[in-house]
């Protein structure tokens, strides 16, 4: 059974630092996507990748297939980054082959 | 576009009842998926569809009923409804492109007494 493990669970941190969230996945695992979910509940889908790096705004996704590891990195976070952050482990595409992490939930204070 | 759509946001049912959670999309995905979501644990696939006329089971299928009859919709059964079965629900479609990029309804959060 894949299996998906997020750290930390929870994180504060001060408006301006630099957040890391990591997420280390079974074998069998191919591709990484990182989702976020809102203080109100909804979840959107901020990077899928299955190698390298993707970058969008302050948003740094990077993969290493060799070590099944896989970090979100925030630069210049922001109280409006406050948020549960999820990653799920692709096994091949398709609905059937997700595994989600549990989460970390971030809080950002001004 | 207005996404993934799902009704109702709330809802309570006494144990025993059952009750239809309604999930539209207009991208015109093929692939949908229902989850649930518990405190403490990651989500977790219902059922899903890959395309109109096929779903097939999840994780976590027991007590529940899906069917596919057009593109657009996936609708989700709770057939006798349990205390077990208190949760939030997230309906979500996806591309069926190389990036496999998800789109989540808003969600229904329910309560069974």
């Amino acid at each position: 059974k894949n299996e998906v493990e997020q750290s930390p669970q929870n994180l504060t941190a001060q408006e301006g630092e630099f957040i890391t969230i990591n997420c280390s996945y079974s074998v069998g695992i191919s591709a990484l996507h990182w989702l976020q979910q809102h203080p109100g509940g909804g979840i959107v889908s901020l990077f899928m990748l299955s190698s390298g790096k993707k970058k969008h705004g302050r948003l740094i996704a990077t993969i290493n297939i060799q070590e099944k590891h896989s970090s979100l990195h925030i630069t210049a976070s922001h109280p409006r980054d406050s948020a549960v952050y999820i990653c799920a482990g692709d096994s091949g595409g398709g609905a059937d082959g997700l595994t989600f992490g549990k989460g970390t939930h971030l809080i950002i204070q001004p | 576009n207005a996404g993934v759509t799902q009704t109702p946001k709330f809802q309570v049912l006494k144990t025993g009842q059952s009750m239809t959670l309604q999930c539209a999309q207009d991208m015109n995905h093929e692939y949908m998926s229902w989850y649930r979501q518990d405190p403490g644990m990651g989500l977790r696939l219902i059922h899903y569809s890959v395309g109109a006329g096929i779903t097939d089971q999840g994780e976590v299928p027991n007590g529940y009923n899906v069917s596919r009859s057009t593109t657009e919709d996936f609708p989700l059964r709770l057939l006798s409804a349990a205390p077990s079965q208190t949760s939030v629900y997230f309906c979500a479609s996806m591309t069926s492109d190389l990036s496999y990029e998800q789109y989540f309804g808003p969600g229904t959060r329910l309560t069974v007494t």
